[in-house]
């Protein structure tokens, strides 16, 4: 199976700050790899797949980066909406393996 | 849009078996594949299987093989997910998506764009 490791696992950080959150793939992916918000007691929510294409809907002071092992997810500008868990997802192949999570607390 | 509707929560004891199901509408539900992901008590989502509603295409995640069975009923547009045996360490919210594909740069990828609001499965004695 392929592994995904996120980091960090939470950071805090303040309205307006710039977010990194990064995604290692225990082995090449290529650009198969999604990235999802989850609040609490919701369902995830897709953000970007593809490494880089922002879905439908989603601002874009979010951007996604990355290609092969590693990917990274940015917040330009940090707002209170984002308060949430983050997770990658590789897509490269079954089984289908999530990242940890990134929790962001404002 | 796609839209998801999953079953209620569910309480069941050590060794029972559960039976989630997942309403689509929004999208032609024999045209993309349902995966089910499921996510323990405060912590992160693991992914169970998929099936192809417009076929007997089936994957399980091997830790779940041979305890779960993925089916569908194209007439009311649901699928179906089916756990056996269950433990207490199957307590968790479970979740349906709707995959569809798309081409980025070059690459044809796979992504989970609708989801289920979750069903959450209790298991205990």
């Amino acid at each position: 199976d392929i592994q995904m490791t996120q980091s960090p696992s939470s950071l805090s950080a303040s309205v307006g700050d710039r977010v990194t959150i990064t995604c290692r793939a225990s082995q090449n992916i290529r650009g198969h790899l999604n990235w999802y918000q989850q609040k609490p007691g919701k369902a995830p929510n897709l953000l970007i797949f593809g490494a880089s294409s922002l879905q439908s809907g989603v601002p874009s002071r979010l951007t996604g980066s990355g290609s092969g092992t590693d990917f990274t997810l940015t917040i330009s500008s940090l707002q209170p909406e984002d308060s949430a868990t983050y997770y990658c997802q590789q897509s490269y192949d079954t089984p289908l393996t999530f990242g940890g999570g990134t929790k962001v607390e404002i | 849009q796609v839209h998801l509707v999953q079953s209620g929560a569910e309480v069941k004891k050590p060794g029972a078996s559960v039976k989630v199901s997942c309403k689509a509408s929004g999208y032609s539900f024999t045209g993309s594949y349902i995966h089910w992901v499921r996510q323990a008590p405060g912590q992160g989502l693991e992914w169970i299987g998929w099936m192809n509603p417009n076929s007997d295409g089936i994957k399980y995640a091997q830790k779940f093989q041979g305890r779960v069975t993925l089916t569908r009923d194209t007439s009311i547009n649901t699928a179906y997910m089916e756990l056996t045996s269950l433990t207490s360490d199957d307590t968790a919210m479970y979740f349906c998506a709707r995959e569809d594909r798309s081409m980025v740069r070059g690459i044809l990828t796979l992504l989970l764009d609708g989801w289920g609001q979750g069903t959450l499965v209790a298991v205990s004695s």
